[in-house]
């Protein structure tokens, strides 16, 4: 089955400064990969996600780039707010998630003030 | 609209009790998922169903049952709980089809002693 990789596990940075969390995927034929936001306590929420005919896509100050040779995906934010202070989860899917998600284990981000 | 929510929000079981978690979703979703949080391994899927009337298994199925009776409703059943299935249960839903996205519900947090 798919398995994802993500990196770092724990990422600090100081307030508007960028931010780039990493993830890999094994299986070729994934074609949809969502980045959910978890604050404590919360359930996960989708920030933005990226299909595999697409090589980037940008939301305001977040963007997800997508190397479909290198099986691997990136989440980057860009001048960082107190507010983006959470645990980051990248995920992969054949079939565009409709035989569920394969979750990398999340990557807690810290904006230092 | 109420979105994805999970009823009990907590409960505490003895090993070998049962229980049903129950997720119901008021958005007319097709596909429906059963997901648990552990510290440090992300979301792993439980069960999922692509209709009602219809589940398979997903990543991690062993001790579970699930039952889509109703296709605003998604039930997952523990027929011996174990401190293994400590954990927090996700629920997620979707439209399906060429709509990606899974919305999650609030969460049920379980202990078992």
């Amino acid at each position: 089955g798919e398995n994802v990789e993500q990196h770092p596990s724990t990422l600090s940075v100081q307030e508007g400064d960028s931010a780039v969390i990493k993830c890999t995927y094994s299986d070729s034929a994934s074609n949809y990969f969502p980045w959910y936001k978890q604050e404590l306590g919360k359930r996960p929420q989708l920030i933005i996600d990226i299909r595999s005919n697409v090589g980037e896509k940008k939301d305001q100050r977040i963007a997800v780039t997508l190397n479909k040779t290198a099986k691997h995906f990136s989440l980057h934010i860009t001048e960082t707010q107190p507010e983006d202070s959470a645990v980051y989860f990248c995920a992969a899917s054949i079939a565009g998630g409709a035989d569920g998600l394969t979750f990398g284990k999340g990557t807690h981000l810290i904006i230092q003030p | 609209n109420a979105g994805v929510t999970q009823t009990p929000k907590f409960r505490v079981l003895k090993t070998g009790q049962s229980m049903t978690l129950l997720c119901a979703q008021d958005m007319n979703h097709e596909y429906m998922y059963w997901y648990r949080q552990d510290p440090g391994m992300g979301l792993r899927l439980i069960h999922y169903s692509v209709g009602e009337g219809t589940t398979a298994k997903g990543e991690v199925p062993d001790g579970y049952n699930v039952s889509r009776l109703k296709k605003q409703n998604f039930l997952l059943g523990l027929e011996s709980a174990a401190p293994s299935q400590t954990s927090v249960y996700f629920c997620a839903s979707s439209y399906g089809s060429a709509t990606y996205e899974q919305y999650f519900g609030p969460g049920t947090r379980l202990t078992v002693t």
